[in-house]
């Protein structure tokens, strides 16, 4: 299997413009997460979504960010307009059931 | 609000000895992870446990789960420098089906030789 798979790898944007950051997950994996790291906060989940549906976004920073899933392989997370705090690395990952959770290798994203 | 509070969070040691990393959480659950997290990588899954006094063992890593306690320990058995990374335990904080989790700071270990 291939992994989680997340694009692209790296972004850098000015300030004001719209971001859009891609997710595949491990084929048959039902549930789908969106992470950010910072070194200030950690690790932060952002939303969760089971079997497409979206169960819980209240990390979700603001109205600026907004997920969708439109079918079981494909995920996106946009960020409109973004700012330099939005800068970090944004983590995809997946699981079936149950964690453990199987990560993508991120995106960085640098906001100028 | 659930937290996890690792540590400590920089751990700097040298080949050959041992050491515990603590994972203490603020509310009752039953599933506990621990992530290992290279410079730059994603993360990797290393143990999982889902029950209190569980305990599970990979090569010089140990994990221990104390549900009464909320309290979970990774230990370092003889470091080697391949072991530096960032470690992380991560909380599951829902009931049934899969959830979501809330990790903890991390512990920074670096293993000098």
């Amino acid at each position: 299997d291939a992994g989680v798979i997340q694009s692209p790898r790296h972004e850098v944007t000015e300030m004001g413009q719209e971001v859009t950051l891609r997710c595949k997950p491990i084929s048959g994996h039902n549930s789908l997460f969106w992470y950010r790291q910072t070194m200030m906060r950690g690790l932060e989940l952002l939303i969760y979504f089971n079997n497409n549906v979206p169960i819980d976004d209240s990390g979700m920073p603001e109205d600026r960010f907004s997920a969708k899933m439109p079918n079981a392989s494909f995920s996106t997370l946009k960020i409109q307009p973004s700012e330099p705090r939005d800068s970090a690395v944004y983590f995809c990952a997946s699981s079936f059931v149950l964690p453990p959770l199987h990560f993508g290798n991120g995106t960085r994203l640098t906001v100028t | 609000e659930l937290k996890v509070e690792q540590n400590p969070l920089f751990l700097s040691m040298q080949e050959g000895k041992n050491y515990t990393i603590y994972c203490n959480y603020s509310t009752t659950s039953d599933r506990l992870y621990w992530y290992r997290q290279d410079p730059g990588k994603s993360l990797e899954s290393l143990f999982v446990l889902l029950s209190n006094g569980a305990v599970k063992q990979e090569g010089r890593l140990m994990a221990s789960l104390d549900t009464k306690a909320r309290l979970s320990t990774l230990h370092i058995t003889a470091a080697v420098h391949d072991l530096s990374a960032t470690y992380f335990c991560a909380v599951d904080m829902g009931k049934g089906g899969s959830e979501k989790l809330v990790f903890g700071k991390g512990t920074k270990l670096t293993v000098n030789p």
